[in-house]
């Protein structure tokens, strides 16, 4: 079955940079794009970005281009997000998801369990 | 930009009600509408892609309905496991984005 194990929780000083993984397992991981997204506490859900695991094509929130990289890593069947330049209104769990099928627009069938980024100082 | 509102920001209903929620887009997004349940301290669930697609697993309970910029999520017959925050999310720019709405938290009356 399809899953996606993220890393653990992390503790950042503003400013600092932030990397998270996320592990897929259960599907040709070439296959399919991973999308990352954030919610603050109590907030809504922040769509990030996208990375294609075939090319590694890229699109982002433009609101956070330039802090924002993803990557993978098709050798271990891992994504990775890493936030740059970090500020207090960063501290949110993060979520890789795949999509649901090979359609872009059937949504976001699979989540990782999320991953809590705090950034205090 | 895409923008995504959804009305109301929270209900509370009983079990046994049915609910309705309902997502407007900024400009039409035809059927590129998904919904999904989110319970405190776990990830979101797909619930209903394409606007009105059941996704697997889902109880029937659950069903959506519309086109263009209008867009309802309908709970028949409200379960205490269905108290949890709804968001709606539209695909219909994919790349770049998948915006979704502000959420509706549905709570017990």
């Amino acid at each position: 079955q399809v899953q996606l194990v993220q890393s653990g929780a992390e503790v950042k000083k503003p400013g600092a940079s932030v990397k998270v993984s996320c592990k897929a397992s259960g599907y040709s991981f070439t296959t399919y794009g991973i999308s990352w997204v954030r919610q603050a506490p109590g907030q809504g859900l922040e769509w990030m970005g996208w990375i294609s695991a075939y090319n590694g094509n890229t699109n982002y929130a433009q609101e956070l281009q330039g802090r924002v990289t993803m990557t993978t890593d098709t050798s271990t069947s891992t994504a990775y997000m890493e936030l740059r330049s970090l500020r207090s209104d960063d501290t949110a769990v993060y979520y890789c998801a795949r999509k649901r099928s090979d359609y872009d627009y059937e949504g976001l069938g699979y989540w990782g369990q999320g991953t809590l980024v705090t950034v205090s100082s | 930009d895409i923008q995504m509102t959804q009305s109301p920001s929270s209900l509370s209903a009983s079990v046994g009600d049915r609910v309705t929620i309902t997502c407007r887009a900024s400009q039409s997004i035809s059927n590129y509408l998904n919904w999904y349940q989110q319970k405190p301290g776990k990830a979101p669930k797909l619930l209903i892609y394409t606007a009105s697609s059941l996704q697997s697993g889902v109880p029937s309970r659950f069903s959506g309905s519309g086109s263009g910029t209008d867009f309802t999520l309908t709970i028949n017959s409200l379960q205490p496991e269905d108290f949890a925050t709804y968001y709606c999310q539209q695909s219909y720019r994919t790349p770049p984005g998948f915006t979704f709405g502000p959420g509706t938290k549905v709570d017990i009356k």
